[in-house]
């Protein structure tokens, strides 16, 4: 099955700069990686997903890029404000297969004011 | 309004103490499905369900049991709960076969003594 692994686990930057997340993946069939975000005491919700028939998507001050040929795909937030704080989790699946959707193990961030 | 319903959203039981926790949604949706999440660990998915009486087993489903007799309604089922077994659990409910956005439930937070 698929595996996906999530770096840093906890990230902390300053209010104003960048954060970057990334994640790999085992199974080269999947092409439907989204992410999301879970505010304390929060459920997760979806805030960018990217399949992989593109490379990159931008929403705003987010944007997730993707290598499939690497395996891996990155979250990154730019101009970080502290409602960015939470904790970031991707995931990746092969789209309209059945198959489950597997979770990275989450990411902390901080964003110090 | 459209969304994702969970009871109770804390309990705390003892060792062998069978358990429901409900899930329902308004959305109309085909896909639904359990995860638990732990720290460190991040959702990891105990069932899903593609559609009324569809479902099967994610990556944790030990000691857990699902029906799907309603398109609305996935409650899971704990028969003999143990100590393991507490964590805070999420249904999430999603168009398709999972791999469009997931909408998350407020989460049960289970206590097993």
């Amino acid at each position: 099955g698929e595996n996906v692994e999530q770096h840093p686990s906890t990230l902390s930057v300053q209010e104003g700069d960048s954060a970057v997340i990334k994640c790999t993946y085992s199974d080269s069939a999947s092409n439907y990686f989204p992410w999301y975000k879970q505010e304390l005491g929060k459920r997760p919700q979806l805030i960018i997903d990217i399949r992989s028939n593109v490379g990159e998507k931008k929403d705003q001050r987010i944007a997730v890029t993707l290598n499939k040929t690497a395996k891996h795909f990155s979250l990154h937030i730019t101009e970080t404000q502290p409602e960015d704080s939470a904790v970031y989790f991707c995931a990746a699946t092969l789209s309209g297969s059945a198959r489950q959707l597997t979770f990275g193990s989450g990411t902390q961030l901080t964003v110090l004011p | 309004e459209a969304q994702v319903t969970q009871n109770p959203r804390y309990l705390i039981t003892v060792t062998g103490k069978k358990l429901t926790v409900t899930c329902s949604q308004n959305m109309n949706h085909e896909y639904m499905s359990w995860y638990r999440q732990d720290p460190g660990l991040g959702l990891r998915q105990i069932y899903y369900s593609m559609n009324v009486e569809v479902t099967d087993k994610g990556d944790v489903p030990e000691g857990y049991k699902v029906s799907r007799k309603e398109k609305r309604n996935f409650p899971l089922i704990l028969e003999s709960p143990s100590p393991n077994q507490t964590s805070l659990y999420f249904c999430a409910s999603g168009q398709g076969q999972g791999t469009d956005t997931q909408y998350f439930g407020p989460g049960t937070r289970l206590t097993v003594l």
